[in-house]
Formats: C-alpha cells, sequence, structure tokens
C-alpha cells in the first residue's frame, strides 16, 4: 500500500499566520492518464470531512483562496496564507492514484 | 445540491452482520462511482471499498475482502455496506462519498460499534 506520511502532526499557528502542512507517498502518484490524483481534506470537529483541494492545486468551490496546494512526484503541499479561527481542523492529504486509496495520518492545526 | 444519508449504523456482536446504507439526492447517481470510507480512532481514515455507477468495477481492501459487500440500486439513488462476520477492528464511523479518486461529496456517517 501507499504510505502518505503528513508533518507536522500538530501544527500551533496564530491567528493571521501562514501554515504549511507537508505531504509526502511512498510511491509516485501520476495515474496512467497523466492526473495526479492527490487531494486534500479538511474535517471541523464533529464534522465530516470536507475536500478542499483535488488533484494536487485546483481548489473546491466555496473553498477560500488562502488554501492551496502544490507539488509533484512524492512530495506535496497545503498552506494557508493567514489562518483564521474557522480553520481550526484536522487536515489530511489523501492519494487516489494506487488501490488501496490512502489516507495520510492528519494534522492538526490549532490556534 | 449533493446530499448524502447514511443509515443502518448500530450496536452489534463479533460475528454478526449488519447494513448500511447511503441514500443520494441531487446528482444523477448512476452516473457516478461511490466509496465506503471508515474512520476509527485507531486507524484513522480508511477507504474501504468502491463500485462504479453500473455496478461492474468494484474494489475492497484487504481488511474487508470476503466480509464486506458493497452494492448499489441506481433505482432507488441508493448505496448499500453489507458487512458480515464482523469484528471489533471494524468498529467505526463510516461514510459514504461520491466517486473513489476524488470524494468530492461525503454524507454525515453512521456509527458502527462491535462489541459482545
Amino acid at each position: 500500500d501507499v504510505v502518505m506520511t503528513q508533518s507536522p502532526l500538530s501544527l500551533p499557528v496564530t491567528l493571521g499566520q501562514p501554515a504549511s502542512i507537508s505531504c509526502r507517498s511512498s510511491q509516485g502518484l501520476v495515474y496512467s492518464n497523466g492526473i495526479t490524483y492527490l487531494n486534500w481534506f479538511q474535517q471541523r470537529p464533529g464534522q465530516s470531512p470536507r475536500r478542499l483541494i483535488y488533484q494536487v492545486s485546483n481548489r473546491d468551490s466555496g473553498v477560500p483562496d488562502r488554501f492551496s496546494g502544490s507539488g509533484s512526484g512524492t512530495d506535496f503541499t497545503l498552506e494557508i496564507s493567514g489562518v483564521e479561527a474557522e480553520d481550526v481542523a484536522l487536515y489530511y492529504c489523501m492519494q487516489g492514484t494506487h488501490w488501496p486509496f490512502t489516507f495520510g495520518q492528519g494534522t492538526r492545526l490549532e490556534i | 445540491q449533493v446530499q448524502l444519508v447514511e443509515s443502518g449504523g448500530a450496536l452489534v456482536k463479533p460475528g454478526g452482520s449488519l447494513r448500511l446504507s447511503c441514500e443520494a439526492s441531487g446528482f444523477s447517481f448512476s452516473g457516478y462511482y461511490m466509496s465506503w470510507i471508515r474512520q476509527s480512532p485507531g486507524k484513522g481514515l480508511e477507504h474501504i471499498s468502491y463500485v462504479s455507477g453500473s455496478g461492474n468495477d468494484i474494489k475492497y481492501a484487504d481488511s474487508v475482502k470476503g466480509r464486506f459487500t458493497i452494492s448499489r440500486d441506481n433505482a432507488r439513488n441508493s448505496l448499500y455496506l453489507q458487512m458480515n462476520n464482523v469484528r471489533a477492528e471494524d468498529t467505526a464511523v463510516y461514510y459514504c462519498a461520491r466517486t473513489a479518486r476524488l470524494l468530492e461529496y461525503w454524507g454525515q456517517g453512521t456509527v458502527v460499534t462491535v462489541s459482545s
């Protein structure tokens, strides 16, 4: 199975400051169609996961533009340009290229 | 708007069976792959199965293969997960989600507890 390793696992931040979460995969994530199926999810306390970013860098509708995704190969990053109180949540990366599709352990963002 | 509503979670004894359902609305259900993902404190998020829109393409994680069966009824806009011979490690919140590789929409989840 492809192992997704996130760091840090806990991320204390100050309101208005930037934050960055790293995700590394144990194998490359480019599918045979040329698409890299690397997604990012946010899970607020008591809620279901919500997708923020798909295919590395595409932001979902309604997601604030302070969220951005980047990376290639086996190294990927989720960045928040200026953290707001509503961003307190767990963040997960997930690869949808190699079955079984796998998630990172999660990064807890706290103010 | 897209809605996914899971049901069927319960307390079940080891070795028992349970059937989870996911009712979909707001999109053309038969045109999409659908998935089951579970979340437990010990194992985090685990994508356990998916099925194509026609039902012809199905995959299972090794942890549930041979015990769980995914199915769908496109006429009823519903996805199912038949869980047999459940174990304590199957205790989790079970989510259905639209598609397999992209998981763009999730339901609110249903809780399965396996305990004697």
